[in-house]
């Protein structure tokens, strides 16, 4: 399957702890994007790649939260000093350049914070 | 911001029935998509809208882009239990640099068989 993978796909951890997400997009994919979900709700934007350059960041991001994609294939979103309005599930998705409407998305990574 | 407003929130109908479900907004867009999420998984993409008017059928499913560009709804004709899920739309947005989705808060279907 090649389809945009996500790992892990539960996490657990107690508030003020530190988490890190991994994203890996469909490989001929430069575009990733990182949404979040809460329960209810559609899926929210938080930040987008193209290649390795984080071209845009939501107002949702905070200081707290990082991402990074170093060489321009898989992406890894860090959330610093966790707190309890940080659970929810964190999508990943993917597309092309020549095709940027189609985002493909990941199964997700539920983070809940106790 | 960009609001996508869906309806309804939820329906609970017998199988074979068709069901119909709508996105409205505030805000133009000039793509609509509209997603499937099933429990634990991600959105899958069913249907994507380009130009105002369009209607697009993908199997069972049948979506239509709104004239003017705020609206559209998706129909699902002769319902089987494996249409069970979350229905979301989504507007896609262009930013500088590239663009996002926005999206509606989704509509819950059960089907009874």
């Amino acid at each position: 399957d090649t389809g945009v993978s996500q790992d892990p796909r539960h996490k657990i951890t107690k508030r003020g702890q530190n988490v890190t997400f991994r994203c890996d997009p469909i490989s001929e994919h430069n575009r990733l994007y990182w949404y979040r979900q809460t329960l209810g709700q559609g899926p929210e934007f938080l930040t987008y790649f193209q290649n390795e350059a984080q071209l845009e960041k939501s107002r949702l991001l905070s200081d707290r939260f990082s991402a990074e994609r170093p060489k321009g294939s898989f992406s890894t979103l860090e959330i610093q000093r966790t707190e309890q309005g940080d659970s929810a599930m964190y999508l990943c998705a993917s597309s092309w350049t020549d095709s940027p409407d189609t985002q493909y998305f990941g199964p997700g990574t539920r983070l809940t914070v106790l | 911001g960009q609001q996508l407003n869906q309806s309804p929130q939820s329906m609970f109908i017998q199988e074979g029935e068709d069901v119909s479900m709508n996105c409205t907004s505030s805000s133009i867009f000039n793509t609509w998509l509209w997603y499937k999420q099933e429990p634990g998984e991600g959105p899958v993409l069913l249907i994507a809208l380009y130009k105002a008017g369009e209607l697009t059928s993908n199997g069972r499913l049948t979506a239509q882009f709104g004239i003017t560009r705020k609206d559209s709804f998706l129909n699902i004709s002769a319902s089987i239990p494996s249409d069970v899920g979350i229905y979301f739309c989504a507007g896609l947005l262009y930013m500088e640099y590239g663009n996002k989705l926005v999206f509606g808060a989704g509509t819950i279907l059960r089907v009874k068989s």
